[in-house]
């Protein structure tokens, strides 16, 4: 059973505006949050986390969400720009556990 | 610079033979992991370790074998590979806070794809 879900293997959005990546999970024992980046032939890399005594974190251009009472969590970037366009991974774990388990993925494209 | 790296990038094999995919990283951490990537599936959790000498399963450990006999290096076995092995496989290490990693983000290496024929 999938317990992090991304629902939308694939986003398009034109440069400038917001996107938009979501998240849904299953266990409610989870308790950190991260979203990881991933160009092609890259190794994903850490973008921003959010622990779950808050519901929002922003860093830049990009900003976290968390909806505990829906398990629900999403990642918001404006202004888009082309260097964004990449796969972007959502990823949680329980506190005391000593792994992550990651969502399918979502390719987001930015347009000129 | 600080990195994790995979040992080969690509490698295309035959059912059976075995083969080691090595994973060292140079930031001191002390939990390694590895990953297989499959589209629809997203990364998926094989083996990890909080230490030398200390490994344990992930989500999807079988027909693998991992090894932790030095903090730097986490290498990846498959002793009998088989297609089903097929995939985009992914080192990373993180350090501790707390005694947890979960705070802690992963750094990943560049992926290891391997097809086996």
């Amino acid at each position: 059973d999938q317990q992090v879900k991304q629902n939308s293997p694939s986003l398009s959005v034109q440069e400038g505006r917001i996107s938009i990546l979501n998240c849904d999970y299953t266990n409610s024992m989870f308790d950190y949050f991260l979203w990881y980046k991933k160009y092609p032939a890259e190794g994903p890399t850490f973008l921003i986390s959010i622990s779950s005594i808050k519901d929002k974190n922003e860093d830049g251009r990009f900003t976290v969400f968390l909806n505990k009472s829906a398990k629900h969590l999403s990642l918001h970037i404006v202004p888009s720009q082309p260097g964004d366009s990449a796969v972007y991974f959502c990823a949680a774990s329980e506190k005391g556990a000593q792994k992550l388990v990651f969502g399918q993925g979502t390719r987001l494209t930015i347009n000129p | 610079e600080a990195q994790v790296t995979q040992n080969p990038r690509y490698l295309i094999t035959v059912t059976g033979k075995k083969l080691t995919v090595t994973c060292s990283q140079n930031m001191n951490h002390e939990y390694m992991s590895w990953y297989r990537q499959d589209p629809g599936l997203g990364l998926r959790q094989i083996y990890y370790s909080m230490n030398v000498e200390v490994t344990d399963k992930g989500d999807v450990p079988e027909g693998y074998k991992v090894s932790r006999k030095e903090k730097r290096n986490f290498p990846l076995i498959l002793e009998s590979p088989s297609p089903n092995q097929t995939s985009l496989y992914f080192c990373a290490s993180s350090s501790f806070r707390g005694g947890y990693i979960s705070n802690q983000p992963q750094h990943f290496g560049d992926g290891t794809r391997l097809s086996i024929l």
